[in-house]
This record gives structure tokens, C-alpha cells and sequence, in this order.
């Protein structure tokens, strides 16, 4: 079935470090990838998303290239600030699933001052 | 405003009790989700909905019902509330027409189960 895979559970970074966080995927068929960003206190809101391979999605700085080879959709940002301190999930759609969306397990990045 | 809300935003049950957390949307979307949030887990499906009158099984349903009354409201139930229930809930709404599958997520809701 379809899965996505974040590997990095935890990120700690300091003020203009550069994030990169890994996404691998798995489906049937031709997904949707997306980024959702989840502040304290808030539901999960959409950041970007890439539906064909080799796109790019980009929004705040932050970006990630469909690579239907690699079945990857890694999220970066070159300077990371403390206001980006939040859970970011990567996720799926399928058209076969309904508009279903499948998640990863998240990350939580936390950015010291 | 707000186009997804949830209420309670908090709740504390009793084992054995009823819990009913309801969502309403304001985004006229067809589809409507009820998610649990735990850690290490992520974001993990319990029930959807395609529309007033369905329901369909998510990914983990057991010891939980669900109600979509109408197009803006879908309840999630809990007739027998037990601990391992503690979570955060949030509900999230979705158009069905479009190609990519963008969903609107409401506050949460904390449910502690004593």
C-alpha cells in the first residue's frame, strides 16, 4: 500500500543553519506529494506540493524536488530561523486512494536562537 | 474565520464514559477526515467521509463511531472511552473534485481518558 517514510524523527539546528529533511515514498501509482507544517497549538497546514517528477515546490524558503527515480521528495531550507520551530510531515495522495492522503510519522525541528 | 472548527478544544472522560468530538467546516468540501495524533505515530486515519450520510473505516477504527449529519458537520464517537484513547483529534476537510487532494485541518481537540 501507500507509505511514506521520514527518517529523521528529531531536528536541532541553530539560526541560519541549513535543514534538509528526508522523505522516501511508496505507491502505486502516480502520487501527489505534499509538505504540511504543524505550528504549537495548531492543526496541520499545507506548505507546498509537487505533483509531477522533477517539480519543485517551494513556500517560506523552504523547497523539495519530486524525484520519481528516487521515489524522494526531501525538504530544505538554506537558513533556518527560531520561528520555524515545528513538526513537519510529509504526505502523499494517491488518485486511486480516494483523495485519501497518507502521512509520515513527522519531524519536529527545533531552531536555538 | 476559522473554515474548520472543533469543539471541545479540550476533554477530560472517565473509562467506560461517552465522548462525542464534533467538527464543522465551512469550506463546502465533500470530504471530511477524523485523525489521532500521537507521538512516534504521526498522523494516523480513524474514519472519513465522502458526504452527508457516509462513513468509511479508516486505518484504525476499532472503538470508534462516526456521524456525518450533514455537509458541514461529522462527529467522531467513543461509546466506551478507555485510556490508550488519550490523544489529540483533529478533523480535516477536502474537495473530491480536484486533481491533488489539499486538506483543511481544524485546532485539534486533547482528549485525556482517566
Amino acid at each position: 500500500g501507500d507509505s511514506v517514510t521520514q527518517t529523521e524523527g528529531q531536528v536541532a539546528l541553530s539560526e541560519e543553519d541549513f535543514l534538509t529533511i528526508h522523505c522516501n515514498y511508496s505507491a502505486s501509482g502516480y502520487p501527489t506529494l505534499f509538505w504540511y507544517v504543524q505550528y504549537p497549538g495548531e492543526g496541520p497546514q499545507l506548505l507546498f506540493r509537487a505533483s509531477r517528477d522533477k517539480e519543485k515546490g517551494s513556500s517560506r524558503g523552504f523547497e523539495a524536488t519530486y524525484d520519481k527515480g528516487t521515489t524522494s521528495f526531501h525538504l530544505r531550507k538554506a537558513s533556518v530561523q527560531e520561528s520555524d520551530s515545528a513538526v513537519y510531515y510529509c504526505a502523499l495522495s494517491d488518485r486511486g486512494s480516494n483523495n485519501r492522503i497518507f502521512f509520515g510519522d513527522g519531524t519536529q525541528l527545533v531552531v536555538k536562537p | 474565520e476559522a473554515a474548520v472548527t472543533q469543539s471541545p478544544r479540550n476533554k477530560v472522560a472517565v473509562t467506560g464514559g461517552k465522548v462525542t468530538l464534533s467538527c464543522n467546516q465551512t469550506n463546502n468540501h465533500n470530504n471530511m477526515y477524523w485523525y489521532r495524533q500521537d507521538t512516534g505515530h504521526g498522523l494516523r486515519l480513524i474514519h472519513y467521509s465522502y458526504g452527508a450520510g457516509s462513513t468509511e473505516k479508516g486505518d484504525i477504527p476499532d472503538g470508534y463511531k462516526a456521524s456525518r449529519p450533514s455537509q458541514e458537520n461529522f462527529s467522531l464517537i467513543l461509546e466506551l472511552a478507555t485510556p490508550s484513547q488519550t490523544s489529540v483529534y483533529f478533523c480535516a476537510s477536502g474537495d473530491a473534485g480536484t486533481d491533488y487532494a489539499e486538506q483543511f485541518f481544524g485546532p485539534g481537540t486533547r482528549l485525556t481518558v482517566l
